[in-house]
């Protein structure tokens, strides 16, 4: 089944605690995509990639970083998680961003 | 920037309805895209029906169509015939051809409420 696996779907953690939230995608898509959504804010783009070892800031990327070392691997990782970095984050990913973006579950991150 | 408004947090309709769905943007490209995704209470996104700003003819997907007016820069979705299933957020969203066609912006959403 073609689909956009992110995990874990609910973490609590404590902050300053490193953490990683994975994303997977099995549909070859040249691009991947972070998003955080918060109520009354719509979905906004954390990073993005257009491919292996390209990638791009959007609009609220302070507090994450990213990289994308294989073509369905796209890694989101808080180095020091705040409270304010409470949300729910969703992965995406496209063959090309013209087509539309297919989204993972959702992760719902709170940290305490 | 782009910038891409909803301007309803919330709308409510019966069972075999049509509701219409507004949504405004601001840009000064001439070639872009449009999106309208649902997010029912399962929080899955769901990509219900894409535009191409070049093509005149307004898209379709079953029960879901749009109105897209170029030059107001408007891009409403209407749902016909409403099933309780169509209770969910719906999300307008543009992409422009700056930052390769990768950045995705969306609008605050609409909460569309479905009733018997």
């Amino acid at each position: 089944e073609a689909q956009v696996t992110q995990n874990p779907r609910y973490l609590i953690t404590v902050t300053g605690k490193k953490l990683t939230v994975t994303c997977s995608q099995n549909m070859n898509h040249e691009y991947m995509s972070w998003y955080r959504q918060d109520p009354g804010l719509g979905l906004r783009q954390i990073y993005y990639s257009m491919n292996v070892e390209v990638t791009d800031k959007g609009d609220v990327p302070e507090g994450y970083k990213v990289s994308r070392k294989e073509k369905r691997n796209f890694p989101l990782i808080l180095e020091s998680p705040s409270p304010n970095q409470t949300s729910l984050y969703f992965c995406a990913s496209s063959l090309r961003g013209t087509y539309g973006y297919t989204f993972g579950s959702g992760t719902r991150l709170t940290v305490v | 920037a782009q910038t891409v408004t909803q301007s309803q947090p919330e709308m409510s309709v019966q069972e075999a309805e049509t509701v219409t769905l507004s949504c405004t943007y601001d840009t000064s490209e001439s070639n872009y895209y449009l999106f309208w995704y649902k997010q029912p209470p399962s929080r899955q996104m769901i990509l219900v029906i894409r535009q191409e700003a070049y093509k005149q003819q307004n898209a379709t997907e079953n029960r879901f169509s749009v109105n897209f007016q170029k030059a107001a820069k408007s891009f409403s979705l209407k749902i016909s015939d409403s099933q309780l299933g169509d209770t969910a957020m719906y999300f307008c969203a543009f992409m422009g051809p700056t930052d390769s066609w990768g950045k995705l912006q969306f609008g605050a959403g609409t909460q569309v409420v479905v009733t018997p």
